[in-house]
């Protein structure tokens, strides 16, 4: 139980573009989503919080028109990197967790390179 | 300062040794949180162990124990007989009550077992 996916794993896109990359929770409801980045030999760090129905919650210095959070369904949360830049470049990996339940389970993570 | 702190950034051992990782937190909240994740190099976060603040009885699973001291803030790892697959990124993370839960990350501790 507890399977987070994530699509794509890998993307590789030209600067200027836009990139959508979905996390989804394919065993449990997931009312609270969470996207975090991580630079290499980087510890993770938040992003924003998704709530199912409504706006994310950005946390300071993400900015939102760049990082646009949609929280559609109960199993499905997706980020798109807007006009894509070099310096986007990252690891980007997202998390679910349910009502009862405080533990976070992560996705395998996408990689974005932005040339 | 920092909430989480794993001070060490490296950890190198032989196959067999025993290897301990520390983790010292921060917080005001009475009820919270603490998690150990381990990153293999493919890059997915899994879940080790959740415990929470009021619960301070040790814990061993297999080849993995968790010493947690709220006297001392430290929530340390240990691996017994260490094996190559052990070889990851480990992070401690705290999540906080009164902060929605959020997971706040140590900067993580690089274990390499060598054969």
């Amino acid at each position: 139980g507890a399977v987070v996916s994530q699509h794509p794993s890998r993307v590789i896109c030209k600067s200027g573009t836009s990139v959508k990359i979905e996390c989804r929770s394919l065993d449990f409801q997931a009312t609270t989503m969470f996207w975090y980045r991580q630079f290499p030999k980087q510890s993770l760090m938040l992003m924003a919080t998704s709530n199912e129905g409504s706006k994310a919650t950005y946390e300071q210095g993400v900015e939102k028109d760049k990082f646009l959070i949609n929280h559609a369904s109960l199993t499905l949360s997706t980020l798109t990197v807007t006009s894509a830049h070099p310096e986007d470049s990252s690891f980007y990996i997202c998390s679910a967790r349910t009502t009862v339940q405080e533990t976070q389970y992560f996705g395998p993570g996408t990689r974005l390179l932005v040339l | 300062a920092q909430k989480v702190t794993q001070a060490q950034t490296e950890i190198s051992v032989v196959e067999k040794e025993d290897v301990t990782l520390d983790c010292v937190y921060e917080t005001r909240d009475t009820t919270y949180y603490l998690f150990w994740y381990k990153q293999p190099p493919s890059g997915e976060l899994v879940f080790l162990i959740r415990r929470n603040s009021f619960d301070e009885q040790n814990e061993i699973s297999g080849r993995y124990s968790w010493n947690f001291q709220k006297s001392t803030s430290s929530f340390n790892f240990t691996i017994t007989a260490s094996q190559v697959v052990d070889s990851a990124v480990y992070f401690c993370a705290l999540s906080e009550r009164l902060k929605g839960n959020k997971l706040t990350f140590g900067g993580g501790t690089r274990v390499l077992v060598k054969p």
